[in-house]
């Protein structure tokens, strides 16, 4: 199985200011048709998660752009430009390039 | 507007069955595959099963396989989960979720429902 490792498991920012999380796999996430297939999902306090990002670096309609995907390989990263009140919960990396499908463990970003 | 509509969940004894229903609207259901996706307690996402846009196709994960089936009513756009010899350790939300369009892309989770509590206990 591919392990999706990320960091830090908690991440305390100040509002305005940018937000960075790492996702690393165990494998290389680039399938035989050259796509890296690496998602995003955001889960706000209650709520079910919602997707922010696919491809690597693909952002969703509706979805702000002060977040921003990249990476390639085994290791990605999610940004955050600046953190508004709204962000506070946890964000999941996911591969879909290999079965089982595997998330890594969650980073729980809230405000300092 | 995507709706996945989940019913279904609850109380159940160890060893016992379930049954949990997603019903999908504002999309083509059959160009899409469908997955299952759990969280249990205070923990992270762990994807459960999926099914492809016709229903020919399904994946398990070992921690389910030969325990649970999913499965879908074209007619109906319902996807189901049905469980059987549950275990504690299979309490958790059960989310269900739309993949790709493709009916056989599986590699994202588009859309979610808002999901359902499974509780196994005694």
């Amino acid at each position: 199985d591919v392990v999706m490792t990320q960091s830090p498991l908690s991440l305390p920012v100040t509002l305005g200011q940018p937000a960075s999380i790492s996702c690393r796999s165990s494998q290389s996430l680039v399938y035989s048709d050259g796509t890296t297939y690496l998602s995003w999902f955001q889960q706000r306090p209650g709520q079910s998660p919602r997707r922010l990002i696919y491809k690597v670096s693909n952002r969703d309609s509706g979805v702000p752009d002060r977040f921003s995907g990249s990476g390639s390989g085994t290791d990605f990263t999610l940004k955050i430009s600046r953190v508004e009140a709204e962000d506070v919960g946890f964000y999941y990396c996911m591969q879909g390039t290999q079965w089982p499908l595997t998330f890594g463990g969650g980073t729980k970003v809230e405000i300092k | 507007e995507v709706q996945l509509v989940q019913s279904g969940g609850g109380l159940v004894r160890p060893g016992g069955s379930l049954r949990l229903s997603c019903a999908a609207s504002g999309f083509t259901f059959s160009d899409y595959a469908m997955s299952w996706v759990r969280q249990a307690p205070g923990k992270g996402l762990e994807w459960v099963s999926s099914i492809s846009g016709t229903g020919g196709s399904t994946y398990y994960a070992d921690s389910v396989k030969g325990r649970f089936t999913i499965s879908r009513d074209m007619s109906k756009h319902t996807l189901f989960l049905q469980m059987n010899s549950l275990r504690a350790g299979d309490t958790a939300v059960y989310y269900c979720a739309s993949q790709c369009s493709g009916g056989t892309c599986y590699s994202t989770f588009e859309h979610w429902g808002r999901g359902t509590l499974v509780t196994v206990s005694s």
